[in-house]
């Protein structure tokens, strides 16, 4: 299994350019996550979808827009980019079960964008 | 979820046991405490988790108090690759899941 990826590593953007992240996952897990990680920060959820065609809004979703029509991908969209979305992108994802535990994230590598 | 509280920063000598602690004093009965790390920029990596009873697996254990507030990771033998940041947080199990990373503890192995 490949696990979690995230394309593109790197990107520089223009002010009020846009641009997707792409994310998948191969391992038929029903959550995934997009969080932003500013420099010596924690991590702030951005979006989350509990499975195909469900997403809602976490922590900081203001300038961006997410989609989920399959189980695998899970893009998130910068629409006009400002210099604030400059961070370190991670996608992650995660098996849910109604009952016990075993919920743990699976992290990918992170796409580093820098809006000048 | 509950909120925790972790130390900014930890050293540990090299071959010593680290021991990371994280108060989350305002857990609840069905969270689980599940400890991650981020090695430099890298994607954070699930290191363990558990209830309320004590965990072991190859990476790490994880102690938890009796009465579940609060906890300690330890690396039995830290080495320089365990130079990382540890979060610790705490999760609701089953069904929807949004958890809150905070800062962590950076703990840096010293030779």
């Amino acid at each position: 299994n490949a696990g979690v990826t995230q394309t593109p590593k790197f990107r520089i953007l223009k002010i009020g350019q846009s641009m997707t992240l792409q994310c998948a996952q191969d391992m038929n897990h029903n959550y995934m996550y997009w969080y932003r990680q500013d420099p010596g920060m924690g991590l702030k959820l951005i979006y989350y979808s509990v499975g195909a065609g469900i997403t809602d809004k976490g922590e900081v979703p203001n300038g961006y827009n997410v989609s989920r029509s399959t189980t695998e991908d899970f893009p998130l969209r910068l629409e006009l980019a400002a210099p604030s979305q400059t961070s370190v992108y991670f996608c992650a994802s995660s098996y849910s079960l109604v009952q016990g535990d075993g919920n743990e994230q699976f992290f990918g590598p992170g796409t580093r964008l820098t809006v000048l | 979820d509950a909120k925790t509280t972790q130390p900014p920063s930890m050293d540990c000598a090299e071959g010593r046991a680290a021991n990371l602690p994280c108060n989350h004093s305002t857990i609840s009965g069905n969270e689980y405490v599940y400890w991650y790390r981020q090695i430099h920029s890298q994607g954070p990596q699930y290191i363990i988790h558990g209830l309320k009873n004590n965990e072991t697996n190859e990476m790490a254990s994880l102690i938890i108090t009796e009465d579940r507030k609060s906890s300690t990771l330890i690396l039995p033998h830290a080495t320089l690759r365990d130079t990382a940041v540890y979060y610790c947080i705490a999760e609701d199990s089953g069904g929807y899941q949004k958890v809150t990373f905070g800062t962590g503890t950076k703990l840096q192995v010293i030779p």
